[in-house]
Formats: structure tokens, sequence, C-alpha cells
């Protein structure tokens, strides 16, 4: 399997409940990110995990913790989130240092809270 | 800090028609540019990459991008649209890859095209 690969690509899910996106790089690429874009707005940077230093957007919300066990894993754990928080989460992955900054994009999980 | 302006947040265009979609950047030394392309319900694809080699950028599927320092623009095109281009288009521009730099992203611009 090549590029970026999430799952799941559809999520339903409450209130209340407790979930996680997944994402796996096939480049050997060592920084990850999440990003979220929701309809009508631009494409929001979540996370940033680069060489197993992590930078996050302040305005993130902590229902919202990601995890990276290794440069080729990234986890989104979700928990008590508001139906606001429905939006397309979009992994990405890139070379650092060096490089141009291009990113690779997975498919993007499709979240929906009720 | 860098920024990029897409003009226009939707295009129509006839089948056969020059596509133009319109990007222009700030950024306070020499850029990374990108155009990138959107499919329903997929994640972003990279059309082309301006990484100061040559001004003129070819990308996949004839469309291409031109670099003009003087107008600090990075206008997309394609001689002659297809139904299958019918997707979201973002510019992006870097610095490149220094410590925790990171593409950052117009708002988009829907292609729509027309039989």
């Amino acid at each position: 399997e090549t590029g970026v690969t999430q799952t799941p690509r559809h999520l339903v899910m409450g209130m209340t409940n407790k979930k996680s996106l997944k994402c796996e790089q096939h480049l050997g690429h060592n920084a990850m990110y999440w990003y979220k874009q929701s309809a009508k707005k631009p494409l929001e940077l979540m996370f940033v995990y680069s060489l197993e230093e992590r930078v996050e957007n302040n305005s993130v919300p902590s229902r919202f913790s990601p995890e990276c066990p290794n440069s080729s894993h990234l986890f989104l754990h979700l928990h008590t989130l508001q139906p606001e928080d429905s939006a397309l989460y979009l992994c990405a992955s890139s070379q650092k240092p060096g490089g141009t900054g291009e990113l690779f994009f997975g498919e993007g999980s499709r979240l929906t809270v009720l | 800090a860098q920024s990029v302006t897409q003009l226009g947040s939707h295009v129509s265009v006839s089948e056969g028609a020059l596509v133009l979609l319109r990007c222009n950047y700030s950024s306070s030394v020499p850029p990374y540019l990108f155009w990138y392309v959107q499919y329903p319900n997929q994640g972003l694809q990279l059309l082309l990459k301006y990484t100061s080699a040559a001004t003129l950028v070819k990308g996949i599927n004839d469309f291409e991008a031109e670099f003009k320092k003087s107008e600090t623009s990075f206008h997309l095109t394609k001689p002659s649209a297809h139904m299958s281009d019918a997707a979201e288009y973002f510019c992006a521009v870097s610095l490149g890859n220094t410590g925790f730099q990171k593409l950052v992203f117009g708002t988009g611009t829907r292609l729509l095209v027309s039989p």
C-alpha cells in the first residue's frame, strides 16, 4: 500500500461517544498533520508532529487529542464532540527538514456528530 | 508571514473553454507555490508546484501555472476544460521545510464545467 491512508472514511457519532481517527503514511516521511475542513471555511491546521515534537493550533478544543506513536502513524482521539465539529478531517505527511513543504494528503475521514 | 488570496469562490466554464483560476500570494522571501485539487469526498491531490526552477510550471491533466514575481501571482490555467475537471482547487504557499514552516492555503475556488 502506498501514500497516506485514513480510516474510517466515514464516522457518525453521538456527542457522548469516544472514537478515534487513524492515519498511516507509507512514504517514509517524518512529519504528519491533522487538518479540519468545514464547509465554506479555509483549511484549518489542527496539529503537526515533526521529529517527535508536536505543534498545535491553540484554537483547537481539548476534546480533540492527537497521538503519534511513531513517524508512520497518527491518531486523532475524539470525545464529547459538538455538532459543529462535523467536518472532513484530513491527514497529511511531509519530509522535514529540507524540501519544499509539499504535503501529501489522505482521502479524509468524514465525521458527523449528532 | 505568507498568505494566499484566491479570487472567486466559484468559476463556471463551458466544456472546451479556457480555465483560469487566480491566485495571488504575499511573502517576504521567495516562496514555494502549489496548486492542489480536491474532488468530492476525497483528499487534496497535488496538481503542480513552483520551486524556483522555472516560472512556467506544467502539472497533471494539462494544467499549468506561471509564477509572476512582479504581480505576486501564480494563476492556474488549462486550455480546454473537461467535465472531469469539476472540483475545488486550492492555491498554497510555503517558505520551505524549515522548522515548522507549513503550507498556507487559500480559501479554494470551485470550478464548475457545463456541457
